[in-house]
């Protein structure tokens, strides 16, 4: 298995600017989590899905962010407008079900907002 | 929320040394789980835990899960320069599959 998608690994925007990350989750998931990850904050769920519902978005900053799901195979997290404070490495990641405790990590994408 | 305290945040050790650090919490968890992140990496799972009590090792990696149900500890034996990286440790109560997880010990290994 190919394990966890995350496109792209880097990305770097000007501030205001739109920003979309993808996520293939590994086939046969079902559940997918977003994380942000930084030096001040750590590692922040951000928001986790279970059968492309979104079950807990708590974790999401602000109305800037917003994250879809519309199939078994791919999630998005956008940022619109983008800030600096928002330069951070955004990692994907799904386990197979609700009760299962591997959760497997993507490679991450390390945003930078100038 | 549940809040977990990690420690040391960071280990500056020599080759072949042991290793020892510890997770903290606030409030009870049914699952701890440990994690490793490389550079550039996401974090992979090395241990889960399931009771209390309960000890489980993974070649030169032993974790515990402690009695109160707040706290786990992970020890590295005979330090070897692939064990360089981060280690996280993360709780988790419901069976929906969110984790909560803490700052993460910062671990050197000098050849």
């Amino acid at each position: 298995d190919a394990g966890v998608i995350q496109s792209p690994r880097h990305e770097v925007t000007e501030m205001g600017q739109e920003v979309t990350l993808r996520c293939k989750p590994i086939s046969g998931h079902n559940s997918l989590f977003w994380y942000r990850q930084t030096m001040m904050r750590g590692l922040e769920l951000l928001i986790y899905f279970n059968n492309n519902v979104p079950i807990d978005d708590s974790g999401m900053p602000e109305d800037r962010f917003s994250a879809k799901m519309p199939n078994a195979s791919f999630s998005t997290l956008k940022i619109q407008p983008s800030e600096p404070r928002d330069s951070a490495v955004y990692f994907c990641a799904s386990i197979k079900g609700p009760s299962t405790d591997t959760q497997y990590f993507g490679p991450g994408t390390r945003l930078t907002v100038l | 929320g549940q809040q977990l305290n990690q420690s040391p945040q960071s280990m500056f050790i020599q080759e072949g040394e042991d290793v020892s650090m510890n997770c903290t919490s606030s409030s009870i968890f049914n699952t701890w789980l440990w994690y490793k992140q490389d550079p550039g990496e996401g974090p992979v799972l090395l241990i889960a835990l399931y009771k209390a009590g309960e000890l489980t090792s993974n070649g030169r990696l032993t974790a515990q899960f402690g009695i109160t149900r707040k706290d786990s500890f992970l020890n590295i034996s005979a330090s070897i320069p692939s064990d360089v990286g981060i280690y996280f440790c993360a709780g988790r109560n419901t069976n929906a599959g969110k984790s909560t997880f803490g700052d993460g010990t910062t671990l050197t290994v000098k050849p």
